[in-house]
């Protein structure tokens, strides 16, 4: 069974860079077929997709974040990251990882439990 | 960026009612659409995805169905389990987005 297992810092000063980690496990990350995804949630607010990464290098990311955000995936590790920089209070958030899957319309059929970060001095 | 607009936003029903969620796209979208349930401090699970096509594990009573820009979600009968908040997600271009959401609580 596929688990995603995210990790990282819970408290972030504004103006710095949040870095968060998707570990894998149940399957090797370069299997074709998939995209890994980053998607937010303010407390109490709707689901915001972050970006994704395929199996091939690529990257996606929401326009409204993108100028800040890089995705990157450590094979060696079967994981993913997220880079957000110059971080505001705006963006405190829970933050899940989760797989897309083609057989699936691409639709996101596992997730992480999500971790919490805070941006606060 | 496509627009997703559910209806109601809020919704209180009783158990063994039937329940049915709206979801609006700005734009057409094939029948790339996907349905997610999500419970208090849990992460979303996916409950339909194509559509129409219900997720492996998922009770029968859950249902999707439209096209192009109209799609809904049908609980045939609620369960005490089915209180929660769904989400209706598009999958036909980037960047990809969700619903509103819609809350069902206990009538």
């Amino acid at each position: 069974q596929l688990q995603l297992q995210e990790s990282g810092s819970g408290l972030v000063k504004p103006s710095q860079t949040l870095s968060l980690t998707c570990a894998v496990s149940g399957d090797s990350i370069s299997s074709g077929g998939y995209s890994w995804n980053w998607i937010r949630q303010p407390p109490g607010k709707g689901l915001e997709w972050i970006g994704c990464m395929y199996q091939g290098g690529s990257t996606y990311y929401n326009p409204s974040l993108k100028s800040r955000v890089t995705i990157s995936v450590d094979r060696s590790k079967n994981q993913f990251s997220l880079k957000l920089s110059s971080v505001t209070a705006a963006d405190t958030a829970v933050y899940y990882c989760a797989r897309s899957s083609v057989s699936a319309l691409d639709a996101f059929d596992f997730w992480g439990q999500g971790t919490m970060v805070t941006v606060s001095s | 960026d496509i627009q997703l607009t559910q209806s109601p936003s809020f919704l209180s029903a009783s158990v063994g009612d039937r329940v049915t969620i709206t979801c609006r796209a700005s734009q057409g979208i094939s029948s790339y659409l996907a349905w997610y349930q999500q419970k208090p401090g849990k992460a979303p699970k996916l409950l339909i995805y194509a559509a129409s096509t219900l997720q492996s594990g998922v009770p029968s009573r859950f249902s999707g169905s439209g096209s192009g820009t109209e799609f809904t979600l049908t609980i045939s009968s609620l369960q005490p389990e089915d209180f929660a908040t769904y989400y209706c997600q598009q999958l036909n271009s980037y960047p990809r987005t969700f619903g509103g959401g819609t809350k069902v609580e206990i009538k």
